[in-house]
C-alpha cells in the first residue's frame, strides 16, 4: 500500500544553520509529493509540490526533489530563521483510484535565535 | 487571504452537548475532508466527500458525522459531545486529479469538551 515516512522530530537548529527534514514514501506508479507546513494555531499550508520525478519544487528558500530511485522527497533549506519554526508534513497524492492523501506524521523545527 | 474558512476557531463545550463545526470553501472544489489531530501532530481522516450528496468515512472511527449538501459547504456534526472528543479538526478541499494541486485547508478548530 500508500505509505509516507518523515523523520521524528523534534529539530532544533540554530539561525541560519542548514536544515534537512527526510521523507521517503512508497507508492505504486507515479504518486504527485507535497510538504505542507503547519505554524502554531493554524491549518496547514501548501509549502511545495512535485508531480513527476526528478521535479525540484520550490518555495520561500526551501526546496525538495522528487527522486524515484531511492523514493524521497527530503526538504532543504539553505538558512532556517526564526519564523521557520513550526510542523513540517510530507504527503503523497496516490496515481489513481483514491483522492486521499497519505500525510507523514509531521516533524516540528525549532529555530534559535 | 483563506479560501476555506471553518467556524469557530475555539470552542469550550459541555459534556453531551450537540455540536456542529463549520467548513465553507469558495474554490468549487468537489472533494472536502475533514481530520482530527492528536497532540502528536498527526493527521486522521475522519470524513470525506467527492461531490454532492455523497460521504464517506475516513480511516480513523469517529462518532461524528457529516453532511454535504451544498458544494461549498460541509459541516461536521457531534450529537453528543464527550471529553474524548477533546481534539483540533481540520477542513480541507481539494480540486482532485489529475490537477494535483493539492489540498488547501483551513484554520481549523480547536474543541475542548469538559
Amino acid at each position: 500500500g500508500n505509505s509516507v515516512t518523515q523523520m521524528e522530530g523534534p529539530v532544533t537548529l540554530s539561525e541560519e544553520a542548514f536544515l534537512t527534514i527526510n521523507c521517503t514514501y512508497t507508492a505504486t506508479g507515479y504518486p504527485s509529493l507535497f510538504w505542507y507546513v503547519q505554524y502554531p494555531g493554524e491549518g496547514l499550508q501548501l509549502l511545495l509540490k512535485a508531480t513527476k520525478a526528478d521535479d525540484k519544487g520550490s518555495n520561500k528558500g526551501f526546496e525538495a526533489t522528487y527522486r524515484k530511485e531511492t523514493t524521497s522527497f527530503h526538504l532543504e533549506k539553505g538558512s532556517v530563521q526564526v519564523s521557520d519554526s513550526a510542523v513540517y508534513f510530507c504527503a503523497l497524492s496516490p496515481t489513481s483510484g483514491t483522492y486521499k492523501y497519505i500525510f507523514g506524521t509531521g516533524t516540528r523545527l525549532k529555530v534559535l535565535a | 487571504e483563506a479560501d476555506i474558512y471553518q467556524t469557530p476557531r475555539y470552542l469550550v463545550i459541555g459534556t453531551g452537548k450537540k455540536i456542529t463545526l463549520e467548513c465553507s470553501q469558495t474554490m468549487g472544489h468537489d472533494k472536502m475532508y475533514w481530520y482530527q489531530q492528536d497532540p502528536g501532530m498527526e493527521l486522521h481522516l475522519i470524513h470525506y466527500s467527492y461531490g454532492v450528496n455523497s460521504t464517506e468515512k475516513g480511516d480513523l472511527s469517529s462518532e461524528s458525522t457529516v453532511s454535504r449538501i451544498r458544494t461549498e459547504h460541509f459541516p461536521l456534526t457531534l450529537e453528543s459531545a464527550r471529553p474524548s472528543h477533546t481534539s483540533q479538526y481540520l477542513c480541507a478541499s481539494s480540486a482532485g486529479q489529475p490537477l494535483g494541486g493539492g489540498y488547501t485547508f483551513g484554520s481549523g478548530t480547536r474543541l475542548t469538551v469538559v
